[in-house]
């Protein structure tokens, strides 16, 4: 079974407008992390956002913001008031465990947001 | 402040030949990841170095090899190329004390054909 699923191949979304982007995870480890990327047509991978499976408290950094349901086992990102240059790949990201043996990071397929002036 | 830099950027190489990437960590970083990213695809982990040793190691042949060195900079080698090797390859560096929730810095990536 996939790990990260990333469901939406690619997205269209009007400037200034608010747009999800799903992502569902698979693990039976308590102990997890999720992470979302941009990665730009240049390649550079960049860290948006993260959870963890303990956090209470929904993540937020800025515009973005990380709608975690744990029962579900979705951490989908939203990102709000969309900008031109938000036009990006979005991967969602998992680390399962901590310790030895936990350092990797797998990811899902991506999704392509494509943001419309 | 230097970000994470990779070198070469490009290259092509041919089947059954070798390859080195090179990889600068953040300034202050102690950790180096390696990714291969295939085209349309989510990167995938290679290995992990810290303190100059292979510290996690995901599903790939002992074709690729890494080292890091003392200032934490990092290289990754890989063997007998094939024409499945044709890929992003990313470095991401680290603080040790900070990889569980602190975010991983990558570099723009060697892009690798193998023809």
């Amino acid at each position: 079974a996939q790990k990260i699923t990333q469901t939406q191949p690619g997205m269209f979304v009007q400037e200034k407008e608010a747009v999800t982007l799903d992502c569902t995870y698979d693990t039976s480890d308590p102990s997890y992390g999720l992470f979302w990327y941009k990665q730009p047509s240049s390649g550079e991978m960049i860290f948006l956002i993260y959870q963890g499976s303990y956090d209470q408290q929904n993540a937020t950094e800025g515009r973005y913001s990380l709608n975690f349901q744990k029962a579900r086992k979705s951490a989908n990102l939203v990102i709000s008031a969309s900008q031109l240059g938000d036009s990006a790949m979005y991967f969602c990201a998992m680390r399962e465990g901590s310790g030895a043996g936990s350092y990797q990071l797998t990811f899902g397929k991506g999704t392509k947001l494509s943001v419309i002036p | 402040d230097a970000g994470v830099t990779q070198s070469p950027t490009h290259l092509i190489k041919t089947r059954g030949q070798q390859v080195t990437l090179r990889c600068s960590p953040k300034s202050g970083h102690d950790t180096v990841s390696w990714y291969q990213q295939a085209l349309g695809q989510g990167p995938q982990f290679i290995f992990q170095y810290y303190e100059e040793e292979e510290r996690q190691r995901g599903n790939f042949p002992d074709r690729f090899s890494g080292h890091q060195f003392p200032n934490y900079s990092s290289e990754l080698n890989v063997n007998a190329l094939l024409l499945g090797d044709s890929a992003l390859y990313l470095c991401a560096s680290s603080l040790a004390g900070r990889l569980y929730t602190g975010e991983l810095f990558f570099g723009e990536g060697s892009r690798l054909t193998v023809l």
